[in-house]
């Protein structure tokens, strides 16, 4: 079963808003991971947020982490068209040291 | 240039027939992958190999067979293709957990 999980399939925004996805997870874990995922392309790397850090930004994109509440969120400011994508969430932990992902949020930025 | 190449883009097959998809990593990593993505791009992980050693073998049909010839390559034969087999193959390269470099996969289509 799938250890991590973002909690809505799909969104859309307008070009300049920010947007915000959400993760949680099941088990407990060594680090949080967010990949995007652009049409005909594999997932790539965007923050790689360790259990001990709270907080992570890399430009546009800032990455939250909880334990408390198992959960962890993207957020990404003055969107752009280009950030049109799949996000996934990934985590390393639990029974072994696997990268688990999450089941994807589509995101979609309109011009 | 460095990265992760996937051979080849799409490949179109008959039930039953025999295929292999080709990965090959030129970022010095000493640990490939390979995941499925079906339609809904859950992705799934199937392999992983380290110095030849497969150290994660996910249950996957026994048709699937990964392949290494050096630490930079890892193919996936599959034997006899059936319907389900239909998805995106993903190679992925890495040091550790941390950070995984993915090719732009195989689409694959069974019919």
């Amino acid at each position: 079963s799938q250890l991590a999980e973002e909690n809505l399939w799909a969104l859309s925004v307008h070009e300049g808003e920010s947007v915000t996805v959400n993760c949680s997870y099941k088990t407990s874990i060594t680090a949080l991971q967010w990949y995007r995922q652009k049409s005909g392309e594999g997932p790539a790397q965007l923050i790689l947020i360790r259990s001990n850090e709270r907080e992570k930004r890399n430009g546009r994109l800032r990455a939250t982490l909880d334990t408390s509440s198992q959960s962890s969120s993207l957020s990404i400011t003055a969107t752009r068209c280009e950030d049109t994508a799949v996000y996934f969430c990934a985590t390393t932990g639990g029974s072994n040291a696997k990268l688990t992902f999450g089941k994807g949020t589509k995101l979609s930025v309109k011009s | 240039e460095t990265a992760v190449f996937q051979t080849p883009n799409y490949h179109v097959t008959q039930v039953g027939n025999e295929v292999s998809f080709n990965c090959k990593q030129t970022l010095g990593h000493d640990t490939m992958y390979w995941y499925k993505q079906d339609s809904k791009k859950l992705l799934k992980i199937m392999f992983s190999y380290n110095n030849k050693q497969l150290i994660v073998n996910e249950t996957v049909p026994r048709r699937f067979s990964p392949q290494s010839s050096d630490k930079a390559h890892l193919n996936l034969r599959i034997k006899s293709v059936e319907p389900e087999d239909s998805a995106v193959y993903l190679c992925a390269s890495s040091v550790n957990q941390d950070t995984q470099y993915f090719g732009p996969g195989t689409r694959l289509l069974v019919l």
